[in-house]
């Protein structure tokens, strides 16, 4: 099984739903992210979460929300989703007690937003 | 606030041949720099992951190497295959101020080998 899973892999939601993407993982890291890519981009900081109790924004936190339910699950919420919303979500986790802090990212969740 | 910039955009290149991807960032406050290959609208698989101590690394045809002070980082690939054809991304993870803990990536490059 994977280490960082996703889910859903594919949602293609409308104007103004309200959605929530999903990672897990069993690595056993107290850090996790979520990144967006757009088209011939590279990939660009949401939120990051360095345990439990601690939530921090992005680069481009405007539009999103998120929660860490347990150290395992970190969610992604587009409260209102809008078409510039559409694109590639990732999300990664590190172990912060492990220098050079390397991230491991899940497969990515493909959003499009009609 | 790190800013990370990947030359060049594209390169096209015939089978066989050696080449030189380029990354700089500019600021040399990091733990580590990664390099990652992205297939068309797939996810991202690492390659190399060099440590701020460390100069190269090496795995099969890839060597990456690392010039912390300078701000550079260049991935070098030998015999491309067209197999190799996909995007390269860069991306430093910060050791300092705002951007401590976080990776910022380059915008790419696209490689695409011909046979």
């Amino acid at each position: 099984d994977a280490d960082v899973t996703q889910t859903p892999r594919n949602r293609i939601t409308k104007t103004g739903k309200r959605i929530m993407l999903e990672c897990s993982q069993t690595k056993g890291h107290d850090r996790m992210y979520w990144y967006r890519q757009d088209p011939g981009l590279g990939l660009r900081l949401i939120y990051y979460s360095f345990d439990v109790k601690d939530i921090n924004k992005g680069e481009i936190s405007d539009g999103y929300s998120v929660s860490r339910q347990a150290q395992a699950k970190f969610s992604l919420s587009l409260e209102s989703a809008i078409p510039n919303q559409t694109a590639l979500y990732f999300c990664a986790t590190s172990d912060g007690m492990a220098i050079p802090y390397e991230q491991y990212f899940g497969p990515g969740t493909r959003l499009t937003v009609t | 606030k790190q800013e990370v910039t990947q030359i060049p955009a594209a390169l096209s290149v015939p089978e066989g041949e050696n080449l030189v991807l380029n990354c700089s960032f500019t600021d040399s406050a990091i733990y580590n720099l990664q390099w990652f290959r992205q297939d068309p609208g797939k996810g991202l698989t690492s390659l190399l992951l060099i440590q701020s101590s460390q100069r190269e690394q090496t795995s099969g045809r890839l060597n990456a190497s690392l010039d912390k002070s300078s701000g550079r980082s260049t991935l070098y690939i030998a015999a491309s295959q067209p197999g190799d054809s996909a995007t390269y991304l860069c991306a430093v993870n910060g050791a300092g101020g705002t951007s401590y803990g976080k990776l910022t990536f380059g915008q790419g490059t696209i490689l695409t080998v011909h046979p």
